[in-house]
């Protein structure tokens, strides 16, 4: 089926080091949505974009919809321990149902103290 | 905690057993999804249940089946268990069949098959 290519697949990086991961796609999107997983846990949603160029933060989490409606990032700023995780990109068309989110196989973040 | 609960979290069983996941929404949410999880294939959706009925379907296996009941818990059947059905199968549910793509997850339900 359709697949997000998402990337890196995993980043090993110090306490207080900015991240930055991004999701790209063959086909257009038009709702992009970053997910983070803990380990033993469900998915939670992180930040949806709507919009192609939108630019949405939540705390110390920065994620764009690209122009192209074919691309997304999400960037993490000075990171902490806390941020260790998988964190997945997903794609929904519209008209498409939820159900329907394609998702990125996820980057797994380790964060060293 | 996403409010959605799924039973059981493990589960290990044989190659040909047929097995029963559960999954309670969160209060007043609709519509019920099934995930399976694989470590070389990441999420990938099974199908969806909006208040009872039937409304997207994913890659889900002719083995497997599903349903949602009146009291909107589901159930996600799988039988003639094969060894590379071992994965982690979570729930999620939302409001209704919206467009934010806010999904609300569960903890899954591991399933090993030997």
């Amino acid at each position: 089926g359709q697949q997000l290519n998402q990337s890196p697949q995993s980043m090993f990086i110090q306490e207080g080091e900015d991240v930055s991961m991004n999701c790209t796609s063959s086909s257009i999107f038009n709702t992009w949505l970053w997910y983070k997983q803990d380990p033993g846990e469900g998915p939670v949603l992180l930040i949806a974009l709507y919009k192609a160029g939108e630019l949405t933060s939540n705390g110390r989490l920065t994620a764009q919809f690209g122009i192209t409606r074919k691309d997304s990032f999400l960037n993490i700023s000075a990171s902490i321990p806390s941020d260790v995780g998988i964190y997945f990109c997903a794609g929904q068309r519209y008209g498409g149902s939820q159900g329907n989110l394609i998702f990125g196989k996820g980057t797994k973040l380790s964060v060293k103290p | 905690d996403s409010g959605v609960t799924q039973t059981p979290k493990h589960l290990i069983t044989a190659t040909g057993q047929r097995v029963t996941l559960r999954c309670s929404p969160r209060s007043g949410d609709l519509s019920v999804y099934w995930y399976q999880q694989s470590l070389d294939q990441g999420l990938q959706f099974l199908i969806q249940y909006y208040n009872g009925e039937e409304r997207a379907k994913g890659n889900i296996l002719e083995r497997f089946s599903a349903q949602q009941f009146p009291d909107l818990h589901s159930e996600l059947n799988l039988s003639s268990l094969e060894l590379g059905d071992s994965a982690l199968y979570f729930c999620a549910s939302s409001e209704r069949d919206s467009h934010t793509g806010e999904l609300f997850f569960g903890e899954g339900s591991r399933l090993t098959v030997l």
